[in-house]
């Protein structure tokens, strides 16, 4: 099974600034690999897939770069609704296995 | 745009089996690949397993000897069947549609349903 490794748990970022979100998978998934946002009391949603397309509807102030074993989630310029939980999947190996979250929180 | 809805028991006894069905409105299930993927309160996600509308399923290992999904194509509706439960299976369970056909990402979820494993 392929693990899948997040940091930071938490980051504090103030509105407007920079968020940089980072994944480590344990063996190379190629760019087999999605990232969700979830909100409290909600279902997660898509933002990213094959690390680096952007699902359809999703604000341009989402980006992910990376490919193997070392991805990032960037989000240019933080708005009051991307305060969340965010996780990382790989869909490269089963079963498919998801990061323990790094949870952006108003600084 | 597709629309996935949970429906089952909210309490389930130790030893029995939880039982949901997802039901898919505003698409059909044909053609697709429909996941269940579950979240212990507080916690993060796991991958149950999957279903294609044709039938074949593929399961994680560490609940395969528990679990059993199914479809039914003409009620457009798939199921999920989690035997002998403990309290470590209370979470909250959501029904997922895999993106474009494939068995990648999840584009679709349910709202999700809690389910709590107690006497």
């Amino acid at each position: 099974e392929i693990v899948m490794t997040q940091s930071p748990a938490t980051l504090s970022v103030s509105p407007g600034e920079r968020a940089t979100l980072s994944c480590r998978a344990s063996q190379s998934v190629s760019n087999y690999l999605a990232w969700y946002q979830q909100k409290p009391g909600q279902a997660p949603r898509l933002l990213i897939y094959g690390a680096t397309t952007t699902d359809t509807g999703i604000s341009a102030r989402f980006s992910g770069s990376g490919s193997g074993t070392e991805f990032t989630l960037t989000i240019s310029s933080l708005q009051s609704e991307d305060f969340a939980v965010y996780y990382c999947q790989q869909y490269d190996n089963w079963p498919r296995t998801f990061g323990q979250g790094t949870k952006v929180e108003i600084k | 745009q597709v629309q996935l809805q949970e429906s089952g028991p909210g309490l389930v006894k130790p030893s029995e089996t939880l039982s949901l069905t997802c039901t898919v409105s505003g698409g059909s299930i044909s053609t697709y690949y429909w996941s269940w993927i579950r979240q212990p309160p507080g916690k993060g996600l796991e991958w149950i397993g999957h279903i294609y509308y044709s039938g074949s399923t593929n399961f994680n290992p560490s609940l395969k000897s528990r679990v059993t999904i199914s479809v039914d194509t003409s009620e457009n509706h798939f199921s999920l069947k989690l035997s002998s439960v403990t309290a470590a299976d209370t979470a909250i369970y959501f029904c997922a549609r895999h993106l474009w056909g494939g068995m990648g990402p999840f584009d679709s979820w349910g709202q999700g349903a809690l389910v709590t494993v107690s006497s």
